[in-house]
């Protein structure tokens, strides 16, 4: 959904590095997300935040943490990141008054070697 | 939250009907059934969602039995670009748990 963009879309690190993956929203919802995918698995919650000064962790928040900086961006850090955090990282928007069901943006690949 | 039940694959000929089965023998009253594809390794897009009268929009018809316990997401002409990994999601809306499992492969054959 071109409404729902994420940044970058590729990334190579190494183990170690500090990473911040980017969510950008032009659909003006108040709720986001971000999940992690792993080869053959459904997507896994990491963080969601209900609005500008809500956030929560989610299933598999370890390792990762996230800032809010405005209703329309939601970024995922990797403090310092692992091989096994390679993996699809998909940010997804919702907003409650309109049905909540979620948006998402195309993914970023990110690999950790 | 319920816990959703779907066959690991399907095949479907391109212009017939896709009719992809979920079960979700534990949905609680309050909880809506959504479905959502994932194309490759696009990011999930939402097809439709209800709660207990069968849905239809222009992607798709959602089926949900009497009982709620299952219901058929319906692709009334399957095309080549329908092929994708189909996911059932019973949740609470407003929650922010969504569950996804490992879904059914929709594959559609010319």
């Amino acid at each position: 959904d071109a409404d729902v963009t994420q940044t970058p879309r590729n990334r190579i690190t190494k183990t170690g590095k500090r990473i911040m993956l980017e969510c950008s929203q032009t659909k003006g919802h108040d709720r986001m997300y971000w999940y992690r995918q792993d080869p053959g698995l459904g997507l896994r919650l990491i963080y969601y935040s209900f609005d500008v000064k809500d956030i929560n962790k989610g299933e598999i928040s370890d390792g990762y943490s996230v800032s809010r900086q405005a209703q329309a961006k939601f970024s995922l850090s990797l403090e310092s990141a692992i091989p096994n955090q390679t993996a699809l990282y998909f940010c997804a928007t919702s907003d409650i008054s309109r049905g909540d069901e979620q948006y998402f943006g195309p993914g970023t690949r990110l690999t950790v070697t | 939250d319920a816990k959703t039940t779907q066959p690991p694959s399907m095949d479907c000929a391109e212009g017939r009907a896709a009719n992809l089965p979920c079960n979700h023998s534990t949905i609680s009253g309050n909880e809506y059934v959504y479905w959502y594809r994932q194309i490759h390794s696009q990011g999930p897009q939402y097809i439709i969602h209800g709660l207990k009268n069968n849905e239809t929009n222009e992607m798709a018809s959602l089926i949900i039995t009497e009982d709620r316990k299952s219901s058929t997401l319906i692709l009334p002409h399957a095309t080549l670009r329908d092929t994708a990994v189909y996911y059932c999601i019973v949740t609470r809306k407003g929650t922010y748990k969504y569950i996804f499992g490992t879904g059914t492969r929709l594959k559609v054959l010319a």
